[in-house]
């Protein structure tokens, strides 16, 4: 079964620093995708960044970049020059992926760690 | 805009009563899908469904109904039969159940009184 570990209940980082929210996973499957959702207060899922198991080389989306050690099974977001903005609940994700013979990729279902509460101070 | 509706955004319920949450898109995807979200927790799979008048139970699809009837929309009912109802539920959607990325609406508060 998959499992999604995020082990930072809250993170604080001052405006204009870096900061790395950690994440963990658990899969048997070799073949998978990581997501970064951002919750802000008002509640809607906000999609991040992805990296598919089999990616080369980290992902990287504007100010995101996923740090992703596979054989530590970690997917960490790192969110340089850090906004006020930036203030909200981040969470990681997982789906199991799956080659199809026709070519392409299916994905199974999409499961959530418990979020991290990032804070930036001024 | 494209994007996803949740309607209504704050709504209070009596015990025993059932409730119907509304969620329409407007991106043409063609699956959708409903998570429960409880305090300190990540999201939880209600249901989901890949095409028109089809739909499939997720992990805590027990107290929730479902109906599919058109590509836009994908009501969910809050049962009686709900023991802990109280919660953020969401919404989303996809171009296809397997591609990878979701979109999501913004939510709705459901309180039992």
């Amino acid at each position: 079964a998959q499992k999604i570990t995020q082990t930072q209940p809250g993170m604080f980082v001052q405006e204009k620093e870096a900061v790395t929210l950690d994440c963990t996973y658990d899969t048997s499957d070799p073949s998978y995708g990581l997501f970064w959702y951002k919750q802000p207060s008002s509640g809607e899922m906000i999609f991040l960044i992805y990296q598919g198991s089999y990616d080369q080389q980290n992902a990287t989306e504007g100010r995101y970049s996923l740090n992703f050690q596979k054989a530590r099974k970690s997917a960490n977001l790192v969110i340089s020059a850090s906004q006020l903005g930036d203030s909200a609940m981040y969470f990681c994700a997982m789906r199991e992926a799956y080659s199809l013979s026709a070519g392409g990729t299916s994905y199974g279902k999409l499961t959530f760690g418990q979020g991290t509460i990032l804070t930036v101070h001024p | 805009d494209g994007g996803i509706t949740q309607s209504p955004k704050y709504l209070f319920r009596k015990e025993g009563q059932n409730v119907t949450l509304s969620c329409e898109q407007n991106l043409n995807h063609d699956a959708m899908y409903w998570y429960r979200q409880d305090p300190g927790q990540g999201l939880r799979l209600i249901y989901y469904s890949q095409i028109v008048n089809d739909f499939q139970k997720g992990d805590i699809a027990e107290g929730y109904s479902v109906s599919r009837e058109k590509k836009e929309s994908f009501p969910l009912t809050v049962t009686s039969a709900q023991k802990n109802p109280t919660a953020f539920y969401l919404c989303a959607s996809s171009i296809g159940h397997n591609t990878g990325e979701l979109f999501f609406g913004e939510g709705s508060r459901l309180t039992v009184l």
